[in-house]
């Protein structure tokens, strides 16, 4: 298994510029999450999704979209980027063991937004 | 979902045992304690839970009073790679409806030769 794998790893935007960040996970897990970290902050949720088709906000969604169209991929979008996104963003994925979830991340992408 | 509080920082010897505390006395009947850790520029990186029972798995035990308001994170023989922020978490069993994982700062352990 790869595990959660995003794409890009890193990148560059404009102000004002639109892309889409990637993310798969081949464990068929559920519940699949995006967050962002600023430098010396713990991460902060922007959207989750609790399976196919099913997508809610999170503590930060201004500025970004997200869908679900399969289980395997949450691609999150950045509509018109702005220098306040310049981020970490990490997309996890989880399942249930029990009563609780394990979760797992990926790699994360470095966003800088000039 | 319960707030945590964990000192900011800790320091370790290599070799020896880290023990890192984590307070939750609000906590409620069917929430769990989560550890993650974050080594530095990686994505967080599940450790272990728990619920009412002490738990061992081959990276870490959890230790839980029996009133559960506190746990106690033990990595039995420190390494440097062991250097990273822990996060204790706090969140409600998935049969009361999904909840998402809220990270507060967490403890930055530093491993030393």
């Amino acid at each position: 298994n790869a595990g959660v794998t995003q794409t890009p790893k890193f990148q560059v935007l404009k102000t004002g510029q639109s892309m889409t960040l990637q993310c798969a996970q081949d464990m068929n897990h559920e519940y699949m999450s995006w967050y962002r970290q600023d430098p010396g902050m713990g991460l902060r949720l922007i959207h989750y999704s609790v399976g196919a088709g099913i997508t809610d906000q999170g503590e930060v969604p201004n500025g970004y979209n997200v869908s679900r169209s399969t289980t395997e991929d949450f691609p999150l979008r950045l509509l018109s980027a702005a220098p306040s996104q310049t981020s970490v963003y990490f997309c996890a994925s989880s399942h249930r063991q029990g009563g609780a979830y394990e979760q797992y991340f990926g790699p994360g992408t470095r966003l800088t937004v000039t | 979902d319960a707030k945590t509080t964990q000192p900011p920082s800790m320091d370790c010897a290599e070799g020896r045992a880290a023990n890192l505390p984590c307070n939750h006395s609000t906590i409620s009947g069917n929430e769990y304690v989560y550890w993650y850790r974050q080594i530095h520029s990686q994505g967080p990186q599940y450790i272990i839970h728990g619920l009412k029972n002490n738990e061992t798995n081959e990276m870490a035990s959890l230790i839980i009073t029996e009133d559960r308001k506190s746990s106690t994170l033990i990595l039995p023989h420190a390494t440097l790679r062991d250097t990273a922020v822990y996060y204790c978490i706090v969140r409600v069993a998935w049969d009361s409806g999904y909840s998402t994982l809220t990270f507060g700062k967490g403890t930055m352990l530093l491993v030393s030769p």
